[in-house]
């Protein structure tokens, strides 16, 4: 099994700031990385998929980065709708895994 | 555009089984270009990937879930099915099934997510 650390769990921020959210993996999965956006009483959504590509429609101001064990997924200008909690998850081997999740609150 | 829409019980009883259905609008589940699968999350937690299945009925199960679940497909109407047995409290959860696309260099990911279903597990 593929532990995963996302880091910070909780991270307050203001609009316009710029955040960067943490995901380590136990080992390494090359770039088979995706990220998600989960909104209160919403299913999640898939933002970025193998590290770093934007899925279609996704705004410019999400960005993944890392490969191996070390991944980020910054905003570049938090906006009032980013306000949500996201996931990391691995499929680079089975079980899929996910991180624990990080709620981008306001600050 | 492909949607889905879990359905099922929303109330099982412990040590019965849990039955769900996801049905696939937009597109065929026969399509060689995606995997199918099964999150689950529990009341304020994260999230858990249950298993997945492919059209031809290759499946893939969470070790932890492995000896009590099974999903299987059926082609004719479009949908994919989720059995979880020998239910407690602890398999409460919003039960979400999603596509899994298949590009060129693989897997991308779940998208889309259907919208989830609550499911209390409960005498």
């Amino acid at each position: 099994v593929i532990w995963m650390t996302q880091s910070p769990s909780l991270l307050s921020a203001s609009t316009g700031d710029r955040v960067t959210i943490s995901c380590r993996m136990s080992q390494g999965i090359s770039s088979y990385l995706a990220w998600y956006q989960q909104k209160p009483g919403k299913a999640p959504e898939l933002l970025i998929y193998a590290a770093s590509t934007l899925q279609s429609g996704v705004p410019s101001r999400f960005s993944g980065s890392g490969s191996g064990t070390d991944f980020t997924l910054t905003i570049s200008c938090l906006q009032s709708e980013d306000f949500a909690t996201y996931y990391c998850q691995q499929y680079y081997s089975f079980p899929w895994t996910f991180g624990q999740g990080t709620k981008v609150e306001i600050k | 555009q492909l949607q889905l829409q879990e359905s099922g019980p929303g109330l099982v009883k412990p040590s019965e089984t849990l039955s769900l259905t996801c049905t696939v609008s937009g597109g065929s589940i026969s399509s060689s270009s995606y995997y199918w699968g099964w999150i689950r999350q529990p009341p304020g937690k994260g999230l858990e990937w249950i298993g997945s299945i492919y059209y031809s009925g290759s499946t893939y199960y969470n070790p932890s879930l492995k000896s009590r679940v099974t999903i299987s497909v059926d082609t004719s109407k479009n949908q994919f099915s989720l059995k979880l047995s020998s239910v407690t409290a602890a398999d409460t959860a919003v039960y979400y099934c999603a596509s899994i696309p298949i590009a060129a260099a693989g897997v991308v990911g779940f998208d889309p997510w259907g919208q989830g279903t609550l499911v209390t597990v409960s005498s």
